[in-house]
């Protein structure tokens, strides 16, 4: 069975610095999709970012990247120049393809990091 | 552009009593919908998903059961509450064949149980 693992609970970082968010993920198949959703105070779930395994360069969404590395199977997450509306839970999430035909596409989610931005 | 809508966004119920949570996507057509738990701010937990009209699947068996009478309508139910039943409820939906089936969240419904 898949499982994903965020071994960070609690984070801070200072604002307009860089922190960096792990992830690890266990799976045998060899395509599969990685997410990082955000859910700020308002406890919506935000996407991030998405990456695609067999796509070898890394995804990145403005101020957000990611570190793919797929024979470690860890997925980790770099923000720059952090924000106070940075502050939230980021949840590291796989999606396993094959899931989607039999079950709808089944997002298989971490504990989550809560990431503190600090004046 | 599409939205996804979720009401009520905050509900307290005592035990016993019955539930009706409703999700509606708007601006598309034919999504898969889901329904998710998040207990204690912590991890989500998938209820419920449904590939089109009348189709629902179970992932946990719970007293909670869902529906979806029309296309972009998603229904999450319970009869009887239970104090577990406490927690927060999320809504997704994804489009049919998009990359990785990518989920887009609504914007939850806390739901408190006395």
């Amino acid at each position: 069975a898949q499982t994903v693992t965020q071994s960070q609970p609690e984070m801070s970082v200072q604002e307009a610095e860089t922190v960096t968010l792990s992830c690890t993920y266990d799976t045998s198949e060899n395509n599969y999709y990685l997410f990082w959703y955000k859910q700020p105070p308002s406890r919506q779930m935000i996407l991030v970012i998405r990456q695609e395994a067999y796509k070898q360069q890394n995804a990145t969404e403005n101020r957000f990247s990611v570190n793919f590395q797929k024979a470690a199977k860890s997925f980790s997450l770099k923000i720059s120049d952090s924000q106070l509306g940075d502050t939230a839970m980021y949840f590291c999430a796989f999606m396993n393809p094959l899931m989607i035909y039999n079950q709808g596409g089944k997002l298989i989610f971490g504990q989550g990091t809560e990431l503190s931005v600090k004046p | 552009s599409q939205t996804i809508h979720q009401w009520p966004a905050t509900l307290v119920q005592p035990v016993g009593s019955p539930l009706s949570l409703e999700c509606t996507v708007e601006g598309t057509s034919n999504p898969n919908l889901y329904w998710y738990r998040q207990a204690a701010g912590r991890g989500l937990q998938l209820l419920f998903y449904s590939v089109g009209i009348g189709q629902i699947s179970s992932e946990v068996p719970q007293n909670l059961s869902a529906s979806r009478p029309q296309d972009r309508q998603f229904i999450l139910s319970s009869k009887k509450l239970l104090l577990s039943d406490s927690g927060f409820y999320l809504c997704a939906w994804s489009v049919k064949g998009g990359p990785g089936e990518t989920q887009y969240f609504g914007p939850g419904t806390r739901l408190l149980v006395l």
